[in-house]
C-alpha cells in the first residue's frame, strides 16, 4: 500500500517555540493531505485540510495563525506549531489521500511542549 | 453537523466473536470508514462501506445500513493483537474527503 511519512516521530520543546512537521507522500502524490490532533484516550480531531498550492481550510476552532500549513508541493505538507504551549502538547497526524476513498496515515509525531 | 456514536469500551475473549455498533446523524451520505488503532499508532484502514449490506475481508466484516444510520464492525475469532481501538468514520458529505471520526471504541480481548 501507499505511505505516508512524518518527522520528526517526536518532539520536545519549550513553551514559546515553534516546531515544524512534515508529512510526506513517498510513493504517489497527493493534492489533498489532512491534519488532525489526537489527546490521550480521545479519537482524531481534524484540524485542517491541506491543498496543494493553495491555502488550507481549517476547521471551526482552529487558530490558522497558530497551526501554520504549507502544501508546497504533491507529496510535502508541513504543520507548523508557532509559539506553542504545554496545552499543545498531543499526537499529531496527518494523512494523505490516494484516489477517491484511501486515505493513508502518517505515523504520527508526539509532541511535548514543556 | 455531524454527530457519530459508538460505544466507550467493550471487552470479549479470545476466540471469540464481537460487534462494534456506531450511528450516526449527517446531514447527507458519503461513506464510512472503519479504522483500527493501536496505542501511540496511526490508524490503519480496515473497511469502506458506501451502499448498504455487509462487506467481508478475512476476519473482519462491515456492514451499513443508509437508512438506520447505522453501521457495525464484526470481528470473528478473536486474537490478544486485536485488542486496540476501533474507529467509526463518516466522510464529509459536502464533498471532498473530508473525514469526521467517532470517539472510538477500545476492545479488549482477554485469554
Amino acid at each position: 500500500g501507499a505511505v505516508v511519512s512524518q518527522h520528526p516521530s517526536w518532539v520536545i520543546c519549550k513553551s514559546g517555540t515553534s516546531v515544524k512537521i512534515e508529512c510526506r507522500s513517498l510513493d504517489f502524490q497527493a493534492t489533498t493531505m489532512f491534519w488532525y490532533r489526537q489527546f490521550p484516550k480521545q479519537s482524531l480531531m481534524l484540524m485542517a485540510t491541506s491543498n496543494e498550492g493553495s491555502k488550507a481550510t481549517y476547521e471551526q476552532g482552529v487558530e490558522k495563525d497558530k497551526f501554520l500549513i504549507n502544501h508546497a508541493s504533491l507529496t510535502l505538507s508541513t504543520l507548523t506549531v508557532t509559539s506553542a504551549h504545554p496545552e499543545d502538547s498531543s499526537f499529531y497526524i496527518c494523512s494523505a489521500i490516494l484516489g477517491i476513498d484511501e486515505q493513508y496515515f502518517g505515523p504520527g509525531t508526539r509532541l511535548t511542549v514543556t | 453537523g455531524q454527530n457519530i456514536d459508538q460505544p466507550t469500551e467493550m471487552t470479549a475473549t479470545e476466540g471469540a466473536i464481537v460487534q462494534i455498533n456506531c450511528t450516526y446523524q449527517t446531514s447527507g451520505f458519503n461513506g464510512l470508514f472503519w479504522y483500527q488503532q493501536h496505542a501511540g499508532e496511526a490508524p490503519t484502514f480496515l473497511s469502506y462501506n458506501v451502499l448498504d449490506g455487509l462487506e467481508e475481508k478475512g476476519r473482519f466484516s462491515s456492514f451499513l445500513s443508509r437508512s438506520k444510520g447505522y453501521s457495525y464492525l464484526l470481528l470473528k475469532e478473536l486474537q490478544m493483537k486485536d485488542s486496540a481501538s476501533y474507529l467509526c468514520a463518516v466522510r464529509d458529505p459536502g464533498g471532498g474527503f473530508k473525514t469526521i471520526f467517532g470517539a472510538g471504541t477500545r476492545l479488549f480481548v482477554k485469554a
